[in-house]
């Protein structure tokens, strides 16, 4: 198993542009998250998905976008991509409810100049 | 609210000491979790917390949660340079178990 896969790894943007930052897993699960992660801090909730064709928003979904066609894939659409935007984004699954602890993938480090 | 207190924010020790990393919060929490992130990394998940004055051990990790389930604790005992990293604990999102926020972190230095 792969776990979670993110791409790209690293993207730097200019202001107003756009970009999706991929997401898959392959454990079946049901339940996937999007967070960043500003340098030196914690974790912020952006978007997450309890099965596919469910999305709702967390704590900080203004300037993204998702979409759960499938269980595998989470993909994370920003639109005029702003500075405030500068962050690493962290794609996570997790088995149920009952939340045995999340699997994170890799990361995105996006810097938008 | 859904704030998540972590004290210290950052612990420098030297390998062999041991270290505390304390989590709070202003309401009951139904489970916490505890996840571990190095430099650069993603977090890993490293134990779930249900049960009042539940204490779990992972080597020379202890983990505790408070009688009031409204604090937890990790505890390293004699630290070796690979326990560097943040440690985070995280809380279940507005009630819902399978959504956490998570707290700010402790950044745990080892040097030799």
């Amino acid at each position: 198993n792969a776990g979670v896969t993110q791409t790209p790894k690293f993207r730097i943007l200019k202001i107003g542009q756009s970009m999706t930052l991929q997401c898959t897993q392959d454990m079946n699960h049901n339940y996937m998250y999007w967070y960043r992660q500003d340098p030196g801090m914690g974790l912020k909730l952006i978007y997450y998905s309890v099965g596919a064709g469910i999305t709702d928003k967390g704590e900080v979904p203004n300037g993204y976008n998702v979409s759960r066609s499938t269980t595998e894939d989470f993909p994370l659409r920003l639109e005029l991509a702003a500075p405030s935007q500068t962050s690493v984004y962290f794609c996570a699954s997790s088995y149920s409810t009952q939340n045995y602890g999340y699997t994170f993938g890799s990361g995105t480090r996006l810097t938008v100049v | 609210g859904q704030q998540v207190m972590q004290i210290p924010q950052y612990q420098h020790v030297q390998e062999g000491e041991d270290f505390t990393t304390y989590c709070n919060s202003s309401t009951t929490l139904s489970n916490i979790q505890w996840y571990k992130q190095r430099p650069g990394g993603h977090p890993v998940f490293l134990i779930q917390l249900v049960k009042s004055g539940e204490v779990k051990k992972q080597k020379r990790l202890t983990f505790q949660f408070g009688e009031a389930k409204k604090n937890s604790s990790l505890h390293i005992t004699a630290t070796q340079t690979t326990d560097v990293g943040t440690y985070f604990c995280a809380r279940p999102y507005r009630g819902t178990a399978s959504k956490l926020t998570f707290g700010t972190g402790t950044r745990l230095q080892v040097t030799l």
